[in-house]
């Protein structure tokens, strides 16, 4: 099955700064990449996606690169405030069951904004 | 909006005990899941279900079971709970391939 590699575990930037987190994934076959946001207390929630199809993709501050040759994807965070403070999750789609989509996770980033 | 709603927030269980936990989806989405978030660990997926009356172990299967009866609901059975189930457990759903999930806002479960 898929294996998800998630670095690195803890990262703390000041406000206005980029932060980076990078996964890496073992089934060359996958070709969706979502990335998740939990807050404190709060459920997991989708920022960005990306398919195999598709090097890069953005969405205001947050943005998403594909490297499907090397088999990893990073998510960058631009002008980083407070609010982006949570735990962060990329995934990967299994893509041995067919139309199911099952994601296997990276074990998670928690990424603190510092003032 | 899109709504999945786990039963319970927080659960305190004695160990041996059976435990269900309840999941309803009202997106008419195909496929739901469940996964346990321990620190360090992320999400594990537990069982899964691509349509009703159908499932399908995932990573961590030992000591769980599951039943879809209708498309909406998704409940996990912990046949006798022990204490390293001790965890976060969250529930979602998504219409299909290539789409992301949508989650409830998790149940926490103790066992004592």
């Amino acid at each position: 099955g898929e294996n998800v590699e998630q670095h690195p575990s803890t990262l703390s930037v000041q406000e206005g700064d980029s932060a980076v987190i990078k996964c890496t994934y073992s089934d060359s076959a996958s070709n969706y990449f979502p990335w998740y946001k939990q807050e404190l207390g709060k459920r997991p929630q989708l920022i960005i996606d990306i398919r195999s199809n598709v090097g890069e993709k953005k969405d205001q501050r947050i943005a998403v690169t594909l490297n499907k040759t090397a088999k990893h994807f990073s998510l960058h965070i631009t002008e980083t405030q407070p609010e982006d403070s949570a735990v962060y999750f990329c995934a990967a789609r299994d893509p041995s069951l067919g139309t199911a989509s099952k994601l296997t996770f990276g074990t998670g980033t928690r990424l603190q904004v510092t003032l | 909006d899109v709504k999945v709603t786990q039963s319970s927030r927080y659960l305190v269980k004695r160990t041996g005990e059976k435990v269900f936990l309840e999941c309803v989806q009202d997106m008419d989405h195909e496929n739901m899941f469940w996964y346990r978030q321990d620190p360090g660990l992320g999400l594990r997926l537990i069982y899964f279900s691509y349509d009703v009356k159908m499932k399908e172990k995932g990573d961590i299967p030992e000591g769980y079971s599951v039943s879809r009866e209708k498309k909406e609901r998704f409940s996990l059975i912990l046949e006798s709970a022990s204490t390293n189930q001790t965890s976060m457990y969250l529930c979602a759903s998504s219409p299909g391939a290539g789409a992301g999930y949508t989650f409830g806002s998790g149940t926490r479960l103790t066992v004592v």
